[in-house]
């Protein structure tokens, strides 16, 4: 399978815990992203890597959230002392750089997620 | 204004109907469009890209009008494995990796 993989799928974690997420994206992408979604909506974003330089961030991310692509491979999302609100999917994905003078770019596929619940 | 906009649903159809589905973004540098496709409790999946001169793939086609910053999907002939959420997808930002989601857009395809 080379699609994207998320791990782990789902993670049941006290209030006040350390949690971190693991993505493996298509091997050949160098651009990564993290999302996160709540029921009822779309996908909201994180932040962005291309190869292991981090490009963006969201206000969505305080400083609790932290984001590392060491090698430009794999990406870790760690969640520092979770709140109940951080209770939700998040959702990583994987793209290319878009050609110059390409008419569209940066289709993005998604692992399957990881689906966090904060008690 | 939501960055991105799209039709409330959901929409209920029946199978062979032909449906429609907007979306408006606030960016007017907005850089590339995208409609993505979400079963329950699954990831979103690439449906198609939108380009400047629009495109269709079998029953589908979706159209970009920069001047009024608005996108479509149009689906004709609906079956029942059209039933999902529809997500329009729009970059921005220098070099267009800022990624915005609409809400999606519920689809019920009906027997």
């Amino acid at each position: 399978d080379t699609g994207v993989s998320q791990d782990p799928r789902h993670k049941i974690t006290k209030r006040g815990q350390n949690v971190t997420f693991r993505c493996d994206p298509i091997s050949e992408h160098n651009r990564l992203y993290w999302y996160r979604q709540t029921l009822g909506q779309g996908p909201e974003f994180l932040t962005y890597f291309q190869n292991e330089a981090q490009l963006e961030k969201s206000r969505l991310l305080s400083d609790r959230f932290s984001a590392e692509r060491p090698k430009g491979s794999f990406s870790t999302l760690e969640i520092q002392r979770t709140e109940q609100g951080d209770s939700a999917m998040y959702l990583c994905a994987s793209s290319f750089t878009p050609r110059p003078n390409r008419q569209a770019g940066n289709e993005q596929y998604f692992g399957p997620g990881t689906r966090l619940t904060v008690t | 204004r939501k960055e991105v906009e799209q039709d409330p649903g959901p929409f209920n159809v029946p199978e062979g109907a032909t449906v429609a589905f907007n979306c408006t973004y606030s960016n007017s540098a907005s850089q590339s469009f995208f409609w993505y496709r979400q079963d329950c409790r699954k990831e979103p999946k690439l449906l198609m890209s939108v380009y400047s001169s629009g495109n269709e793939d079998g029953r589908f086609t979706a159209q970009l009008n920069r001047a009024s910053q608005y996108i479509s999907l149009l689906i004709r002939d609906s079956k029942l494995s059209d039933s999902a959420t529809y997500l329009c997808v729009v970059n921005e930002g220098t070099g267009g990796f800022k990624t915005i989601f609409g809400a999606g857009t519920r689809l019920f395809v009906k027997a």
